[in-house]
This record gives structure tokens, C-alpha cells and sequence, in this order.
């Protein structure tokens, strides 16, 4: 079964500090791995996309790695900012059905001052 | 560009009403797809239309809900009859067909759905 798994499910941190977030997949073979971020009460807006072969892409001070033998993929925030509290979701685009995303259940980031 | 317009953006009913959920995709995109969040579920993809064709409905989760995309600017997402299990938040997306091996999704602000 498709799935996306992602770690944890919330994490506290302070302004200025850093942090990573975990997302590991058994969906395969896929076309690309995406990042989205998900303000409170609005929708995702995507950060990063990656297809199979790309193993890192950058947006500004978010940082997404993907290795695609291990099926995992990280999303790094450096120098958070208070603004980045938001939910960070994962999402898997299988090969066979490109359009029928796989979403993981996100991880609840908030940044304290 | 407005971005995916949805309306309304709060609804609240009761059992047995019927809903109906409204959405306006990004002119020039070619696809349009329907999505439901919970808590509990996370995003689930109800159904996605191609070129106002609806292509994939196998995540609607009952007769009780249909979808509709008359023209290439407009969707609905009904239910009749709403039940409290139904309480969540609807998104409706849409991309368009490009180059690229992947389309990207942009999603509107959502309805937030409450059936007492």
C-alpha cells in the first residue's frame, strides 16, 4: 500500500534555531516527492518539488534531500523565523497515477520567540 | 492572477441539508481536483477532472456526494444529504499540463465544512 510516513508529528522550536523534518515513503515506483506548507486555515502551498533523480532543491531557507534508495526525504528550515509555524506535508506523486498525490499527515511546526 | 477562488469559505448546516461547494480554478489550468481534510485523514483526493472531464472519482466517498465542471472555470462539490461525518475542510486545486514530468497543484483557501 502507498504510504507516507512523516516524523514528528510536532516539534517546538526557537526562533533563529534550525530544524529538520522526516518524511519516509513505501509509494514506488514514484515521479516526485513535494513538500507542502500549510498555514492555519489556509491551503498548502508548495515549497519544493523533486523528481526521482534529484537529491536536494532548494527555496530560500528551506532545504529538501531525497534519497530515493532509502525512500526518505528531509525538509531542513535554517534560521527560523516565527512565520514558519505552519503544518509541513510531505506528498508523493506515484508513477502510474501522477495526478493521485499521496499526502503524509504533516508535522505542526511552531517557532517561539 | 486571484489564485483558486473557493466560496463559500465557512458553511454551517444541519443533517439532511443539502451543500453545495463552489470553486473557480486558475484561468489556463486544464485540471482541477477536489480534496477533503481531517484530522483524523489527513488530504484525501475526492475527484479530478482533465479538460472538465471528470477522470478519476474513486475517492468520493458515497452517492451521497457528486461533483460537476460545467466549463473550464467552474466546479461544484455537492452533498445530499449532508451528515456530521461529513464536517471538514474541502479543498479544490488546480495545475495545468506542462513540460515538465510533474504538474504543480495550487490550492484554494478552502470551505470549512460544519453539518450539525
Amino acid at each position: 500500500k502507498n504510504q507516507v510516513e512523516q516524523s514528528p508529528q510536532s516539534l517546538i522550536i526557537l526562533e533563529g534555531k534550525n530544524c529538520t523534518l522526516q518524511c519516509n515513503y513505501t509509494v514506488s515506483p514514484f515521479s516526485n516527492l513535494r513538500w507542502y506548507k500549510q498555514d492555519t486555515g489556509r491551503g498548502p502551498v508548495s515549497l519544493t518539488i523533486m523528481t526521482f533523480s534529484e537529491n536536494t532543491k532548494s527555496n530560500g531557507r528551506y532545504t529538501a534531500t531525497l534519497d530515493a534508495d532509502t525512500k526518505q526525504s528531509s525538509l531542513h528550515i535554517t534560521a527560523s523565523q516565527l512565520s514558519d509555524s505552519a503544518s509541513y506535508i510531505c506528498v508523493v506523486s506515484p508513477l502510474e497515477y501522477g495526478n493521485k498525490l499521496v499526502f503524509g499527515a504533516g508535522t505542526i511546526l511552531r517557532v517561539k520567540s | 492572477d486571484a489564485g483558486v477562488i473557493q466560496s463559500p469559505r465557512h458553511e454551517v448546516t444541519e443533517m439532511g441539508q443539502e451543500v453545495t461547494l463552489r470553486c473557480k480554478p486558475i484561468s489556463g489550468h486544464d485540471y482541477l481536483f477536489w480534496y477533503r481534510q481531517t484530522m483524523m485523514r489527513g488530504l484525501e483526493l475526492l475527484i479530478y477532472f482533465n479538460n472538465n472531464v471528470p477522470i478519476d472519482d474513486s475517492g468520493m466517498p458515497e452517492d451521497r456526494f457528486s461533483a460537476k465542471m460545467p466549463n473550464a472555470s467552474f466546479s461544484t462539490l455537492k452533498i445530499q444529504p449532508s451528515e456530521p461525518r461529513d464536517s471538514a475542510v474541502y479543498f479544490c486545486a488546480s495545475s495545468r499540463t506542462t513540460l515538465a514530468s510533474y504538474n504543480e497543484q495550487f490550492f484554494g483557501p478552502g470551505t470549512r465544512l460544519t453539518v450539525l
